[in-house]
């Protein structure tokens, strides 16, 4: 089915660990997206990449980085894990900047640092 | 800055109507509309443009009044299958959509 997928669904990182989120869109995007979701704050922006070869800071980016692939995929990295950063994170795509079809959600990882 | 979505939850009877509000601080041009069921991921809704007419999707509907910053989400006869949380997302003119912390709706039968 075409859609947004992400990998992995959960994950359980110590304090100080790394680790690498994936997401992948077979839809042709042009853009994507990385939020996190935590309760009673919404959905925030962590990173978004208009086009291929371009990523830019959304309301959260402070320990996080991100690599836009190719136009497929869009990878979202935590280099030294910390409490704070337990959340459920979800990859979103949508054919423009501002799309009229909206976006596409995957369907999220669930991360817990302990 | 978020927009500021009202009321934060929302208990129904099946069949009653519902009204969720968004309002951001700043002039938008577009306002999304969301649904999230428990455990899953948002679910577009529509889209409203500046300038734009009111749209509808079933008997969900919304209104964007430019000058005053919001928008409003109408639910009319709801169903059980309309229970979630609802969010909005204002574009501003820096092409990026911020969504609210959302307003969760509980349909009882």
């Amino acid at each position: 089915n075409a859609g947004v997928t992400q990998t992995p669904k959960f994950q359980v990182l110590k304090t100080g660990q790394s680790m690498t989120l994936q997401c992948a869109q077979d839809m042709n995007h042009n853009s994507m997206y990385w939020y996190r979701q935590d309760p009673g704050m919404g959905l925030r922006l962590i990173y978004y990449s208009a086009s291929e070869g371009t990523t830019d800071k959304g309301e959260v980016p402070n320990g996080y980085n991100v690599s836009r692939l190719n136009k497929r995929e869009f990878s979202l990295r935590l280099e030294s894990a910390a409490p704070s950063q337990t959340s459920v994170y979800f990859c979103a795509s949508s054919a423009q900047t501002v799309p009229m079809y909206g976006y596409t959600f995957g369907s999220g990882t669930r991360l817990t640092v302990v | 800055q978020q927009p500021v979505q009202s009321p934060q939850a929302v208990i129904l009877r099946e069949g009653e109507d519902a009204v969720i509000n968004c309002s951001s601080s700043k002039a938008l041009y577009s306002v999304h509309w969301y649904r999230q069921k428990h455990g899953e991921a948002p679910v577009f809704l529509m889209i409203l443009l500046k300038g734009g007419e009111q749209k509808g999707h079933e008997k969900i509907s919304a209104s964007f009044n430019e000058k005053k910053q919001q928008s409003s989400l109408y639910l009319t006869a709801s169903q059980l299958s309309y229970s979630g949380t609802y969010f909005c997302g204002t574009e501003t003119m820096d092409d990026k959509i911020i969504f609210g912390k959302g307003t969760r709706l509980h349909i009882l039968p």
